[in-house]
């Protein structure tokens, strides 16, 4: 069935240090693919998205392309800040609408 | 605003009870989901819903059932609760062809 695989957190990083966050999915059929975005005591938010291969969705210096050959949809920043300590969902969305998310990896920035 | 309102925020139930979740959206979109929310888990699909009266297994269907009646309101049913059903419950909608999932506050379910 449809399933996301995201890399198993937390992830501590310095301030300043690039960032990639591991999402691999399984889909029958051109799923779409999302990141959202979780800070503490709220609800989750569309951080980007790409919707066909070779895209590249980008928002607040986050970027993740959409590879269909190693079925990939990895999460990238150059230089992460204290202020992007969150938990980051990977999630695919089918040709019917469903909308599966990956387990979550939380990520913690220090000064 | 787009309002998905969960009808219970906090829930003791005692094992083998029926329980309902309900969940209301206002903003007629046609895809309803129910997920539940675990530590180290993330969010697992529980039942999702593309239309009225229609319905489509997720992850981890066994033990839970699902009504859609109305456009507006998709409720979750827990035939007969265990304790591995403790859990915070999520319901979540969006647009077909929509990006943007709006989620409920939750409900979080103790099972006793």
């Amino acid at each position: 069935g449809d399933s996301v695989t995201q890399m198993e957190g937390p992830v501590t990083l310095s301030e300043e240090a690039f960032l990639t966050i591991n999402c691999t999915y399984t889909a029958t059929g051109y799923p779409s693919l999302f990141w959202y975005v979780q800070y503490p005591g709220e609800g989750l938010q569309l951080l980007l998205k790409a919707t066909k291969a070779d895209d590249k969705g980008s928002n607040k210096g986050f970027e993740a392309t959409y590879r269909k050959e190693t079925t990939s949809f990895h999460l990238e920043k150059g230089s992460v800040q204290v202020s992007d300590s969150a938990v980051y969902f990977c999630a695919l969305k089918t040709n019917t609408g469903k909308l599966i998310f990956g387990q979550g990896t939380t990520l913690q920035v220090k000064p | 605003d787009v309002k998905v309102t969960q009808s219970s925020r906090y829930l003791v139930k005692r094992t083998g009870e029926k329980v309902f979740l309900e969940c209301v959206q206002d903003m007629d979109h046609e895809n309803m989901f129910w997920y539940r929310q675990d530590p180290g888990l993330g969010l697992r699909l529980i039942y999702f819903s593309y239309d009225v009266k229609m319905k489509e297994k997720g992850d981890i269907p066994e033990g839970y059932s699902v009504s859609r009646e109305k456009k507006e309101r998709f409720s979750l049913i827990l035939e007969s609760a265990s304790t591995s059903q403790t859990s915070m419950y999520l319901c979540a909608s969006t647009l077909n062809g929509g990006y943007t999932i709006y989620f409920g506050e939750g409900s979080w379910l103790t099972v006793v």
